[in-house]
């Protein structure tokens, strides 16, 4: 596609429920990356993929976060048992096997209650 | 532990006003830093910099990075109400097989009023 597109744009659960965002990156993009943005933070690395594999999930706040890219190119960011404090945008970047230049997508909107 | 540090965090300003965003970082295994415009939710991509006293310029944004003292500055000269945003400074670090990863500062919310 043009860009990286994620859906939903906005997500509402209950809290203690389970939500699957997704990121479509980039056409022959390698490289994946799931962000989170707290309101009024910078985006923070939660996890990165090359191509299906993942190399580094270190910045998966706990196990109730899981991401998987089984065939290397849609990824789905999974958060279970959601709590008020996963409350944010999740951002989904990917870029070329150089790793320098990330193109953004819109993020996903979450609202826990 | 690596940290990204943006002044100030907000700014409002007029139209035609000049204005310099700042960005401090200590961040193990330097790579790259890099220059984000978020609108609403997505980043869009301004500029990188590896190199000293070397500065970039796109129309009337422009920035330099300070390896030794360990900043980056990003000026916008005659700026325009488009310009309204938040200004994000990301340092990639290196970190082995993680290319790309990108520790992001704050940001600095910019507002231009006609």
């Amino acid at each position: 596609g043009a860009g990286v597109s994620q859906s939903p744009r906005y997500k509402v659960a209950k809290r203690g429920q389970d939500v699957a965002l997704r990121c479509d990156p980039i056409s022959g993009h390698v490289s994946l990356f799931w962000y989170q943005q707290a309101l009024g933070q910078g985006p923070e690395f939660l996890t990165y993929f090359q191509n299906e594999a993942q190399l580094d999930k270190s910045g998966l706040p706990s196990d109730r976060f899981f991401a998987e890219r089984p065939e290397g190119s849609v990824s789905t960011l999974k958060i279970q048992r959601t709590q008020q404090e996963d409350s944010a945008v999740y951002l989904c970047a990917s870029s070329d096997l150089t790793g320098w230049k990330l193109f953004f997508g819109s993020g996903t909107q979450l609202s826990v209650l | 532990e690596d940290k990204v540090v943006q002044s100030p965090l907000s700014l409002v300003v007029h139209e035609g006003d000049t204005v310099t965003l700042n960005c401090s970082y200590e961040v193990t295994n330097f790579r790259s830093l890099l220059w984000y415009k978020q609108e609403k939710k997505a980043p869009t991509f301004l500029f990188m910099l590896t190199s000293s006293g070397i500065e970039k310029k796109s129309g009337r944004l422009s920035s330099i990075l300070d390896k030794k003292e360990l900043f980056s500055i990003l000026n916008i000269t005659a700026t325009q109400t488009g310009d309204s945003a938040v200004y994000l400074c990301a340092v990639e670090a290196d970190r082995g097989s993680t290319l790309g990863r990108l520790y992001f500062g704050r940001g600095t919310q910019l507002t231009v009023w006609p």
